[in-house]
């Protein structure tokens, strides 16, 4: 069983739809979970950390986290053509390691 | 914003030969890191580097592999005999720590190309 799964789309959605990208995984010993954004020929940059069970905004991107179900998901209200990029989940132990998801790509149409 | 940045974007090199792949991290940080990322696949962790030393390292960093802090700015991955296999994209992060609130900023990567 792979560490961590995530949903291998591609998405393509219109703009202004909500995004809705989810990851899940069989280490429970992960403490730490990110999700990046990479553009094409780009590294990946950093969009949402959170530790703890529950829910994190930040303005049009919200992060949710169930450990208990060993799930994370990703949404994007209002999306824009500016979102469409892989979307890549992330998770740490308490190490340096950091464990990805295969990414999933999204493309928002104008 | 303070950015990692990876020096050069793209490096073809002769399978068997050096090369070194360049990072210079995020200058408050502490912590330095390289994955790397096979066309189609997963970002995969190489290794970790904290004051000057390894603090992990995963199966793939095998004894071809070494990094090295040669002064206050740069961080540097060797390949010592290069491999077809060795053909990836590599990126560079950097973190003020690990562990809660730190995350792991990256730069926008290396694409090795053995021939």
């Amino acid at each position: 069983q792979k560490e961590v799964e995530q949903d291998p789309g591609p998405l393509s959605v219109p703009e202004g739809a909500i995004v809705s990208l989810n990851c899940t995984y069989s280490n429970s010993a992960f403490q730490y979970f990110m999700w990046y954004r990479q553009y094409s020929r780009k590294g990946p940059e950093l969009l949402m950390y959170t530790y703890s069970s529950g829910n994190k905004e930040d303005g049009r991107f919200t992060a949710q986290v169930d450990k208990s179900s060993k799930y994370i998901s990703l949404f994007i209200r209002d999306s824009q053509p500016s979102d469409s990029a892989t979307y890549l989940c992330a998770m740490l132990e308490q190490d340096y390691k950091l464990s990805f998801g295969a990414g999933t790509t999204v493309t928002v149409r104008a | 914003e303070p950015e990692v940045t990876q020096t050069p974007s793209h490096q073809v090199t002769q399978m068997g030969q050096e090369v070194i792949l360049r990072c210079v991290p995020i200058s408050n940080h502490l912590y330095f890191y390289w994955y790397r990322q096979i066309l189609g696949q997963k970002v995969e962790f190489l290794v970790s580097f904290y004051n000057n030393e390894i603090s992990e390292k995963s199966e793939i960093f095998d004894d071809q592999f070494s990094v090295e802090r040669p002064d206050g700015s740069n961080f540097t991955l060797k390949i010592r005999s290069t491999k077809l296999e060795d053909s990836a994209m590599y990126f560079c992060a950097s973190s003020e720590a690990w562990g809660i609130g730190q995350p792991q900023h990256f730069g926008d990567g290396t694409r090795l190309s053995i021939l």
